[in-house]
């Protein structure tokens, strides 16, 4: 039990262009999912945290209004990246923390961004 | 700015080794560490959730320690086999998030 998807795993756009990046939770309820990005070398950084049926909540420095995400549904979380610039570029991976189970989070297995 | 801090950054041991590596963390307003074990191109897998000093977990041949007091976690593997090549990762839980470290990379060869 406990799996998280997350599609595409691999994406190529075009700079000015929009991405939507979807995680989902395949057999558990995920009242609370979370969206990382991971540069090369570096650890995984929390962009925002999302609940269902409410607003995310962002970092100190991510952009709200780049990174939009809608977490309509207990098992469903999206990620769009809009107007990409190469520097966009990156690792994408969310988690899902299942509902009523503490401390635990459970990953998908990202999503490489390439803005060209 | 909290930092968590994993050393080494990389390890090779031969197959049969038994190997440890450690996690550094805020010793202050401790809540839980996890351990994540992460194979390239998979989600990351969590191992472990430690909340309590003196903390012992086992899974298998691995094992973790927790000192919540000096903020430091060991990871042990013990024997080591190909298959336990991958990244772990540590993460201190604070504030509903996790604050991950740059992970050790882990290569046994057969």
């Amino acid at each position: 039990g406990a799996v998280v998807s997350q599609h595409p795993s691999r994406v190529i756009c075009k700079s000015g262009t929009s991405v939507k990046i979807e995680c989902r939770s395949l057999d558990f309820q995920a009242t609370t999912m979370f969206w990382y990005r991971q540069f090369p070398k570096q650890s995984l950084m929390l962009m925002a945290t999302s609940n269902e049926g409410s607003k995310a909540t962002y970092e100190q420095g991510v952009e709200k209004d780049k990174f939009l995400i809608n977490h309509a549904s207990l098992t469903l979380s999206t990620l769009t990246v809009t107007s990409a610039h190469p520097e966009d570029s990156s690792f994408y991976i969310c988690s899902a923390r299942r509902q009523g189970n503490g401390y635990e989070q459970y990953f998908g297995p990202g999503t490489r961004l390439t803005v060209t | 700015i909290l930092n968590v801090e994993q050393s080494p950054q990389s390890l090779h041991v031969q197959e049969g080794d038994s190997t440890n590596f450690t996690c550094s963390f805020p010793s202050s307003n401790f809540y839980a560490l996890h351990w994540y074990r992460w194979e390239t191109a998979k989600s990351p897998e969590a191992l472990f959730v430690m909340t309590l000093n003196g903390d012992e977990k086992k899974k298998g041949r691995i094992s973790a320690t927790l000192n919540t007091k000096e903020g430091y976690s060991y990871l042990y593997i013990k024997g080591s086999q190909p298959e336990d090549s991958a990244t772990y990762l540590c993460a201190f839980f604070r504030t509903d998030k996790l604050i991950f470290g740059t992970g050790t990379r882990l290569q046994v060869f057969p």
